[in-house]
């Protein structure tokens, strides 16, 4: 268990429709980071969040939004959702404010738009 | 400038036997290179991690190779056994920049 809680584990829902994933990080890390990960693909990183502030942003669609709240856990926004969003979510935590380090990771939210 | 290559894409290779997957980069700034195990259904775990002033790192059965000039570097898996069947990712990073490779799936046969 790498202390990293992610809700839903699943989620069905049709296209157009507006999703929020949620992430709890490990105690004491003040990182948040999202990514997408496609069937059969590697991992694609989205944003990143430290102590509330976004600090990273890689390749997130402007349909999608994240925030991470003063009791530090994270929520991604994904809307007008297509076919093409169903894929895995991740969500990883660390210590430190840099991608140069641990990351622990969530078991993840599968997302699947019909 | 911004690419991960991992190789192979998919290895099958008997128990006991020695896995090896190799990653390729291009951009000089990146200082952290981790490599995740991912089981189905599972999130990425951190296996082992190597920073560019060492050439190797080892811990128990899996080594990273580290080749700075080359700019690549590889995991090595000795004594490969059936529980070590899983997608395996590199990466590379630097300060906010972290790039995945696109994995290998490692299958090994009893």
């Amino acid at each position: 268990d790498s202390g990293v809680t992610q809700t839903p584990k699943h989620l069905i829902t049709a296209t157009g429709q507006r999703v929020t994933l949620r992430c709890s990080p490990r105690s004491g890390d003040l990182s948040v980071y999202w990514y997408q990960q496609s069937l059969d693909q590697g991992l694609q990183f989205l944003i990143q969040y430290y102590n509330g502030e976004e600090r990273a942003k890689g390749n997130i669609l402007e349909r999608f939004s994240a925030q991470q709240f003063p009791d530090l856990h994270s929520e991604l926004n994904l809307s007008s959702l297509e076919l093409g969003d169903s894929a895995l979510y991740f969500c990883a935590s660390s210590d430190k404010t840099g991608m140069n380090t641990e990351a622990f990771f969530g078991q993840g939210t599968r997302l699947t738009v019909v | 400038q911004q690419q991960v290559k991992q190789s192979p894409q998919s290895l099958i290779v008997q128990k006991g036997g020695i896995s090896i997957i190799n990653c390729a980069y291009e951009n000089t700034a990146f200082d952290y290179f981790p490599w995740y195990q991912q089981f189905p259904g599972k999130g990425p775990a951190l296996l082992i991690a190597i920073r560019p002033d060492v050439s190797e790192k080892k811990e128990g059965r899996f080594t990273i190779s580290f080749n700075k000039s080359a700019k690549q570097f590889s995991l090595h898996i000795m004594d490969s056994q059936p529980g070590d069947s899983a997608t395996y990712f590199c990466a590379a990073a630097f300060n906010y920049q972290l790039i995945w490779g696109a994995g290998t799936k490692l299958i090994i046969k009893p």
